[in-house]
């Protein structure tokens, strides 16, 4: 079955440090790939998405993430964060000719002024 | 974005009461609409697949007669909760796509049961 990683689930961060979060999935065939967030007392909304084309995409608020298909990754980068990103990220798969998304557990960002 | 508005936001009731959740895609027609449920320091977990004009399809291990689902219109699709539980406390979202591939999620509903 598919399943999605987040390895790190709390990560603390100062504002301007760069920030990577990791995210790797189990399919070995096409998939489409999202991350997305979660402000505190917010929906969920999406961040970045990759359907195919350039590996590297880029999303809103400078949040870039890079498909490595060869590792199975969708790692989530920011080069400086913000007080502002202080929030809870999911990265998501969808398989093509399926109805299903299948979330990580989530990372929380907590951002410090 | 497309938007998907959920109702009520917070609703709190005594155990053994039915509750109702709406969802609604505003903007646009939704074939499907997906249920999740979130646990606190856990990812979404999916309830089940409604599909406007059938039955919902349920995950394994989601009990269908206690989570009902109604997708009666293309915009409309409905959580009943039956006779709720302290147990079935938790975040409800619910989800729409317009297009394949991208999600759209509504502001979920925080259940809590007495």
């Amino acid at each position: 079955a598919q399943s999605v990683s987040q390895h790190n689930h709390h990560v603390i961060l100062s504002e301007a440090a760069s920030l990577e979060l990791g995210c790797n999935y189990s399919y070995g065939g096409t998939v489409n790939l999202f991350w997305y967030v979660q402000y505190p007392g917010q929906h969920l909304q999406l961040l970045l998405k990759y359907f195919s084309g350039d590996p590297l995409v880029k999303g809103i608020k400078g949040f870039e993430a890079e498909f490595i298909k060869s590792k199975f990754s969708f790692n989530l980068r920011k080069p400086s964060v913000q007080w502002s990103d202080t929030a809870e990220y999911f990265c998501a798969v969808w398989v093509p000719g399926t109805y299903k998304y299948i979330f990580g557990t989530g990372t929380r960002l907590k951002v410090l002024a | 974005g497309a938007v998907v508005s959920q109702h009520p936001s917070r609703v709190i009731c005594k155990s053994g009461t039915s509750v109702k959740i709406e969802c609604r895609s505003l903007d646009f027609q939704a074939t499907t609409m997906f249920w999740y449920r979130q646990f606190p320091k856990q990812s979404l977990m999916l309830m089940a697949t409604s599909n406007e004009g059938s039955k919902a399809t349920y995950e394994q291990g989601v009990e269908k007669d206690k989570f009902l689902i109604n997708h009666a219109s293309l915009t409309l699709s409905t959580l009943t909760v039956t006779s709720a539980h302290p147990e079935d406390s938790s975040f409800y979202i619910c989800s729409a796509r317009e297009h394949p591939g991208e999600l759209f999620f509504g502001e979920g509903s925080r259940l809590t049961v007495l």
